[in-house]
């Protein structure tokens, strides 16, 4: 099947940049996702990037895709103690049986004051 | 809108037993999700169910069953509960027609199996 991989840590202090990257294998995604999860709760969506764009800002948040490279990225400006969550990158293709979405492993981000 | 409820939200069973999910939406999507999440694998597909009235295997689907009983509810079901399917369980909606495919997830049901 179809992969999707990231880093599983990533620590940052307060006020600083964070960078989470991803890769995925389908040439066919259409749609790549970033959702948060919290301690305890579900996955949230908190933005997503149509496969024929670069970049997308989203005040703090900055996605940018290289579809040569099949590499994905969520950049977090001024990182806050509450952005410390799992960040999971998740791609959507027309050959996913059901719209099913395909979840990398989860990055686990940890903001240190 | 409550979005995706689930329940319950614990629960502790033996080898062998058996239990149900219960999931629930009133967002009036076509399409609802059965995930299970285990530590460094990211979010794997149970079954899922396009529409109601149809449902189909994911991923990972042996040892489960579902039932889409209606457009709202699409409960997962676990004949003789097994140690490897101690994991988060997480229910998911989306209105696939809609192109984004966004997916709407329950808060989850931490399950043990011992």
């Amino acid at each position: 099947g179809e992969d999707v991989e990231q880093s599983l840590f990533l620590s940052v202090r307060e006020g600083d940049s964070s960078v989470i990257n991803c890769t995925y294998t389908d040439s066919s995604s259409t749609y790549l996702y970033w959702y948060k999860q919290e301690p305890g709760a579900g996955l949230q969506l908190l933005t997503y990037i149509f496969s024929n764009m670069d970049m997308k800002q989203d005040q703090r948040l900055t996605v940018l895709l290289n579809k040569k490279d099949k590499h994905l990225s969520l950049r977090i400006a001024d990182t806050q103690t509450g952005d410390s969550a799992i960040y999971f990158c998740a791609e959507s293709a027309p050959n996913n049986a059901g719209n099913m979405l395909t979840f990398g492993g989860g990055t686990r981000l940890m903001v240190k004051p | 809108n409550a979005g995706v409820t689930q329940t319950p939200k614990f629960q502790v069973l033996k080898t062998g037993q058996s239990m149900t999910l219960q999931c629930a939406q009133d967002m009036n999507h076509n399409s609802m999700y059965w995930y299970r999440q285990d530590p460094g694998m990211g979010l794997r597909l149970i079954y899922y169910s396009a529409s109601e009235g149809t449902t189909d295997k994911g991923e990972v689907p042996n040892g489960y069953n579902v039932s889409r009983l209606n457009k709202r509810e699409f409960s997962l079901r676990l004949e003789s509960a097994a140690p490897s399917q101690t994991s988060v369980y997480f229910c998911a909606s989306s209105e696939a027609l809609l192109g984004t495919n966004e997916q709407f997830f329950g808060p989850g049901t931490r399950l043990t199996v011992l």
